[in-house]
């Protein structure tokens, strides 16, 4: 999984808890990414960094938020988890000089009750 | 809108036929498209890429093809093997970097 670990890789939570995911590289790699995936459809981008305290929102970034103080380590927060956020995250990475070659992580299966 | 759309959803095979999935796209302008595997509970894994001068590409018993004029693309897999059982995902790159994803096509192999 290129040099990307993702925690934790299983939680269960309650409705209205705040939960907060964690990507982490060894790759040196300056674009992060979160994903969602979902039956039935395609991995839709939740949010980005192309820096540190650089981020930006990508498609489905309502109820998210993302946070990036060093280049290593992504972390994504459901402020108030709800049951439509239950899923699988995946975090993904690309370098500067490919920006297009995303390579993910092993994601994060998250079971909102 | 930028989509992507794969078919068929599902299928099944036995070890050793060949197998072809189809991936149609609206993305503009076009940049590159991709087939990922993803096998259960992993993340996707790049199989090929291929820009818009290319019709065809190959790794190993996976070959692409992509006709840009059509805005289609296929992935074909020969002599299939048990390992091939995942879920395959075709996406798409537009010029700005966004990539567009499919909802993938899951193959079962069986023996």
């Amino acid at each position: 999984d290129a040099g990307i670990t993702q925690s934790p890789r299983h939680k269960v939570t309650e409705t209205g808890t705040p939960v907060t995911l964690r990507c982490h590289q060894t790759e040196n790699h300056r674009y992060m990414y979160w994903y969602r995936q979902d039956p039935g459809h395609g991995l839709r981008l939740i949010h980005y960094s192309y820096g540190v305290k650089d981020t930006d929102k990508g498609e489905v970034s309502d109820g998210y938020s993302v946070s990036r103080s060093k280049t290593e380590d992504f972390l994504l927060t459901l402020e108030s988890a709800t049951s439509s956020q239950t899923s699988v995250y995946f975090c993904a990475i690309s370098g500067l000089a490919d920006q297009e070659t995303q390579y993910f992580g092993p994601g994060t299966r998250l079971l909102v009750l | 809108k930028n989509q992507v759309e794969q078919s068929p959803q599902s299928l099944i095979i036995l070890e050793g036929k060949n197998c072809t999935l189809q991936c149609n796209y609206t993305v503009s302008p076009f940049s590159n498209l991709r087939w990922y595997k993803q096998d259960t509970g992993r993340g996707p894994v790049s199989l090929t890429i291929m820009t818009f001068s290319e019709n065809t590409k190959s790794n190993g018993r996976y070959t692409a093809t992509l006709d840009a004029d059509t805005k289609q693309s296929s992935l074909h897999i020969t002599a299939s093997q048990l390992s091939d059982s995942a879920s395959y995902i075709c996406v798409v790159s537009a010029d700005d970097y966004k990539l567009s994803f499919g909802a993938g096509t899951t193959v079962t192999v069986r023996a």
